[in-house]
Order: structure tokens, then C-alpha cells, then sequence
């Protein structure tokens, strides 16, 4: 079955970097782009942006550029997130989710688990 | 950027209730708008696209109306599994925007 499996819980220290995994399996991993989303704690749905995985060309929402990288591995079929200089605000869970299009639009479908990120010193 | 105003923000509703929530799109969207349910320390999960197609899995007594800036998820019979979050999201446009969500409690 189409599956993303992300990498589990970080806790790290501000000022520090961390890289999120997104494994996709069931599916042709270069024929859907993989968004990003963040849920800070208590709070809503955020998207971050996304990546084409066929090509490699990563786009950010406002707000989420410069610390905010987004990278793959297709021979794993897998996506990155990896976030630098870290800080308080980046706690959050970070959710991958397949971009699956048709002829109206796009919807995330599935989505990963989820990987908790805590920053704290 | 698009904006999207779910209402209400809470609802508290018993088990066979019928329930409908709103999302309203800043501009128009035409039918891209989907809706998500998230239950507590879970990840979301798609219930409609195109804004009234229903996924695949998701039982018949949900369903999705509306086009243009003006969208309605309906569950028609409340069931305990359904208390949980929903969040509409329009594709319209990048950056795809979700509404602040739903929380569907049990009364």
C-alpha cells in the first residue's frame, strides 16, 4: 500500500540543525511531488512548501525560506527536511504528504506519521 | 495569499447528530478545496477533494458542497470515531492554505 514512514523525534538544542526523513513506498516516488507541512504545538496546519521529486526543484512558502532545506534521495525513495540554526519556534511536528494530482488539483494523500521536533536547551 | 475562515471554530454535537462546517475562501477557488480529519496525536487524513468527491475509505456519511469562495463538509450521522479536527485546504493556488480547523467535540 502507497505508505510515508518519517524518521522519529529530535530533541536539539537551539542553534542546531536537524534533518528529517520521508520514505515513500507503494508508489513511484518521482511521479508525485512531496509537500511539507508544520503543526506547532496546539496549533493548525501549516504548509511549508514542496518538492518535485523528478526533478529536485524545491519550492518554499513565505517564511519558510533560508533555514529551510528541502532535499531527496531517489534511490531510496526518499525526502528530506532539514532545518538549521535551529530555534524555540521550530518546535513543531513535521508531517510529509504526498501531493497526488488529477484533473481537480491536488490533494496531500498520504501522509507521513509525523516527526516531533523539540528545540530546548 | 488565500485565506481560509473555517466556522465554527469548536462544536460540540452528540453521537447521531447531523453536523455541518463551513469554509469560506478569500477569493474564488473554484472546487479546489479539500477537507482533512486529524485525530489527536495523529496525522491528517484526506476525507474529501475537489469539494465534494469523497476518497476512497471514507464512509458515505460524509460529503462535501460548494464552489466558488463558499464550501460545507456535512457528516450526517455522528458517529464516536468522527469527534476529531477538520481542516479545509484550497490548491487553488500556492502557498496552499489550510483553515485554522474545527474541533468536533462530544456534547
Amino acid at each position: 500500500q502507497v505508505q510515508l514512514v518519517q524518521s522519529g523525534s529530535e530533541l536539539k538544542k537551539p542553534g542546531a540543525s536537524v534533518k528529517v526523513s520521508c520514505k515513500a513506498s507503494g508508489y513511484t516516488f518521482s511521479s508525485y511531488a512531496m509537500n511539507w507541512v508544520r503543526q506547532a504545538p496546539g496549533q493548525g496546519l501549516e504548509w511549508m512548501g514542496w518538492i518535485n521529486t523528478n526533478t529536485g526543484n524545491p519550492t518554499y512558502a513565505q517564511g519558510f525560506t533560508g533555514r529551510f532545506v528541502f532535499s531527496l534521495d531517489t534511490s531510496v525513495s526518499t525526502a528530506f527536511l532539514q532545518i538549521s540554526s535551529l530555534k524555540a519556534e521550530d518546535t513543531a511536528v513535521y508531517y510529509c504528504a504526498r501531493a497526488y494530482y488529477d484533473s481537480s488539483g491536488y490533494s496531500f494523500d498520504p501522509w507521513g506519521q509525523g516527526t516531533l521536533v523539540t528545540v530546548s536547551s | 495569499d488565500i485565506q481560509m475562515t473555517q466556522s465554527p471554530s469548536s462544536l460540540s454535537a452528540s453521537v447521531g447528530d447531523r453536523v455541518t462546517i463551513t469554509c469560506r475562501a478569500s477569493q474564488s477557488i473554484s472546487s479546489y478545496l479539500n477537507w482533512y480529519q486529524q485525530k489527536p496525536g495523529k496525522a491528517p487524513k484526506l476525507l474529501i477533494f475537489a469539494a465534494s468527491s469523497l476518497q476512497s475509505g471514507v464512509p458515505s456519511g460524509f460529503s462535501g458542497s460548494g464552489s466558488g469562495t463558499d464550501f460545507t463538509l456535512t457528516i450526517s450521522s455522528l458517529q464516536p470515531e468522527d469527534f476529531a479536527t477538520y481542516y479545509c485546504q484550497q490548491s487553488y493556488r500556492t502557498p496552499y492554505t489550510f483553515g485554522q480547523g474545527t474541533k468536533l467535540e462530544i456534547k
